[in-house]
């Protein structure tokens, strides 16, 4: 079946650091790709996604560029910041599966110290 | 908007009792989803719905019922609780499947099995 792979955390980052969060997929068909974040407390939020391979999806500051032939969407940053502390989840679709849920990865704490 | 809205919000159990967490959704969207979130485990899919009157299993379904009455509800229901379904449960909701899949969750349901 379909699974992703991301980096376990914490990972802890002085602010305005370089950030990567890798993440692997292996999927069935043709899936599209996200990347939620999920707040202390809060539920999860969309905060990319790439449908289609070579994409880049980008918000806030990140970026990920769907990759097929390393099946790969890292998470980047090129500045972080305090307010970046959260934890982060790779996430497919893939409807050729059957099932109309999300895979996710298991999430990557990051942590950003002043 | 409220959005996705979950309740309760916290809750203990004991072994064997029973409850239903309610899921509501203003976007009058199609699709809903029942997730848990453990411990290193990321988010798991229970159950979800692709329109009103229908449901189906997803990744782990063992011990739970769905139901899907209203449009705007998605219903999860422990029969017998147990021990391992201590677990933060998410709600979420989107608008249709396919490749624009994003999904909105809610702020999520603590439930504790003693």
């Amino acid at each position: 079946g379909d699974s992703v792979t991301q980096m376990e955390g914490p990972v802890t980052l002085s602010e305005e650091a370089c950030l990567t969060i890798n993440c692997t997929y292996t999927a069935t068909g043709y899936p599209s790709l996200f990347w939620y974040v999920q707040y202390p407390g809060e539920g999860l939020q969309l905060l990319l996604k790439a449908t289609k391979a070579d994409d880049k999806g980008s918000n806030k500051g990140f970026e990920a560029t769907y990759r097929k032939e390393t099946t790969s969407f890292h998470l980047e940053k090129g500045s972080v910041q305090v307010s970046d502390s959260a934890v982060y989840f790779c996430a497919l679709s893939d409807l050729v599966q059957g099932a109309d849920g999300l895979t996710f990865g298991k999430g990557t704490h990051l942590i950003i110290q002043p | 908007n409220a959005g996705v809205t979950q309740t309760p919000k916290f809750r203990v159990l004991k072994t064997g009792q029973s409850m239903t967490l309610l899921c509501a959704q203003d976007m009058n969207h199609e699709y809903m989803y029942w997730y848990r979130q453990d411990p290193g485990m990321g988010l798991r899919l229970i159950h979800y719905s692709v329109g009103e009157g229908t449901t189906a299993k997803g990744e782990v379904p063992d011990g739970y019922n769905v139901s899907r009455l209203k449009k705007q509800n998605f219903l999860l229901g422990l029969e017998s609780a147990a021990p391992s379904q201590t677990s933060v449960y998410f709600c979420a909701s989107s608008y249709s499947s396919g490749d624009y899949n994003e999904q909105f969750f809610g702020p999520g349901t603590r439930l504790t099995v003693l």
